[in-house]
């Protein structure tokens, strides 16, 4: 059972350049995230989808777009970076039923912008 | 909007020591709480959960926190602190109006002296 699973682990670009951060849940969660962690800032949620077929906006999600592409799946894209979006970035999953329940996190993605 | 608010972004104790991290949280509705510890370069773990069940809960790694709605408060205590506990600590809440999304406090980074 491997849980939550990003890809790449770190990724260096330049600033301008397009990628996209892939993640993948077996737990057949519902809901999943995209977080980004910044030092002293804790994490704020980026885009949030609530069930395939669906997504939303979080705390700071300019500059950023995602695709929920089954259930399984649900990746975030940076069209054109920009050294701001330097951060470690998380994807997470979260078991049915209600916002009491328990939210899982990937390892992580570090992403540089030079 | 609910919130939390973390208290010291950075405690230092020693090795067998109390441990106390501070978390207090803003909400029109009963929340759920969490607390989340994350080791270097990794992602983030589940400690332990207030849902209205017990206020006093107990998580892993011998963690509790006793949720006190008079003081807005859900303090994470550790009665001895250890070396492998060196690590970066999280409070988060959910529920209300944030419907499934987790809002996270700024984190407070623990060293353990020996």
């Amino acid at each position: 059972n491997a849980g939550v699973t990003q890809t790449p682990k770190f990724q260096v670009l330049k600033t301008g350049q397009s990628m996209t951060l892939q993640c993948a849940q077996d737990m057949n969660h519902n809901s999943m995230y995209w977080y980004r962690q910044d030092p002293g800032m804790g994490l704020r949620l980026i885009y949030y989808s609530a069930s395939e077929g669906t997504t939303d906006k979080g705390e700071v999600p300019n500059g950023y777009n995602v695709s929920r592409l089954n259930k399984r799946e649900f990746s975030l894209r940076l069209e054109s970076a920009a050294p701001s979006q330097t951060s470690v970035y998380f994807c997470a999953s979260r078991e049915p039923t209600g916002p009491h329940n328990t939210i899982y996190f990937g390892e992580g993605s570090w992403l540089t912008v030079v | 909007a609910q919130s939390v608010t973390q208290l010291g972004s950075h405690v230092s104790v020693s090795e067998g020591a109390l441990v106390l991290l501070r978390c207090n949280y803003s909400s029109s509705v009963p929340p759920y709480l969490f607390w989340y510890v994350q080791y270097p370069n990794q992602g983030l773990q589940l400690l332990l959960k207030y849902t209205s069940a017990a206020t006093l809960v107990k998580g892993i790694n011998g963690f509790e926190a006793e949720f006190k709605k008079s003081e807005t408060s859900f303090h994470l205590t550790k009665p001895s602190a250890h070396m492998s506990d060196a690590a970066e600590y999280f409070c988060a809440v959910s529920g209300g109006n944030q419907g499934g999304k987790l809002i996270f406090g700024q984190g407070t980074e623990l060293s353990v002296k020996p």
